[in-house]
């Protein structure tokens, strides 16, 4: 069965540091990985995916992923926080051997505060 | 890129009532459609897989007399609340999965029942 992970429920980091955001993951086969961010009252936005290929990512807005397969994670990252990056993350994950239209997993999210 | 629409965007009504939210991909076609609800701060919920032409799947404790869907052609599907009570108020938010399946979310629909 699929399954994602992200062990924190918040982050807090300062303004202009460096931010990560946690994912683990399990699925049997190979997976296909997502990272998503909701704003407040608002539908959730694609941030970046992992299909294959190169382990990180380069998303939207400055924020990439890099995908460890020995510990089945999927970190989101980004240099230099911004206050308006506070918002909801969700990573999400499916199997390689899923059909298109198969659901994909979501884990329950983390809110990520950027303190000026 | 793909764009999903939802409306209304935000409905009161009052309680025994039926509300009507409709998804729309607006500039490509949409087999499958997912309804997910989602309680304040926390995460997302799968309803059901809404299906062109056919029948939606409901995930497991989800009524499907009440949540009813219909996806009638490959740009729209729907999501009726059938005798909307205020257990049922909540945030309701459609999705459609693009190329590379990654799921492209409509803004969300806020239903509340007074």
């Amino acid at each position: 069965a699929q399954s994602v992970a992200q062990p924190e429920d918040q982050v807090n980091v300062a303004e202009g540091n460096p931010l990560t955001v946690k994912c683990t993951y399990s699925v049997s086969g190979n997976p296909y990985l997502f990272w998503y961010v909701q704003y407040p009252n608002r539908g959730l936005q694609f941030l970046l995916k992992y299909i294959t290929g190169d382990n990180l990512v380069k998303g939207s807005y400055g924020f990439e992923a890099e995908f460890n397969k020995s510990q089945t994670s999927f970190h989101l990252k980004k240099p230099s926080a911004l206050v308006s990056d506070s918002a909801l993350y969700f990573c999400a994950v499916r199997d390689e051997g899923a059909n298109r239209d198969d659901k994909i997993i979501f884990g329950k999210g983390t809110r990520l505060h950027i303190l000026p | 890129g793909a764009v999903v629409s939802q409306h209304p965007s935000w409905v009161i009504c009052k309680s025994g009532t039926s509300v009507k939210i409709e998804c729309r991909s607006l500039d490509f076609q949409a087999t499958t459609m997912f309804w997910y609800r989602q309680f304040p701060k926390q995460s997302l919920m799968l309803m059901a897989t809404s299906n062109e032409g056919s029948k939606a799947t409901y995930e497991q404790g989800v009524e499907k007399d009440k949540f009813l869907i219909n996806h009638a052609s490959l740009t729209l599907s729907t999501l009726t609340v059938t005798s909307a009570h205020p257990e049922d108020s909540s945030f309701y938010i459609c999705s459609a999965p693009g190329q590379w399946w990654e799921q492209y979310f409509g803004p969300g629909t806020r239903l509340t029942v007074t």
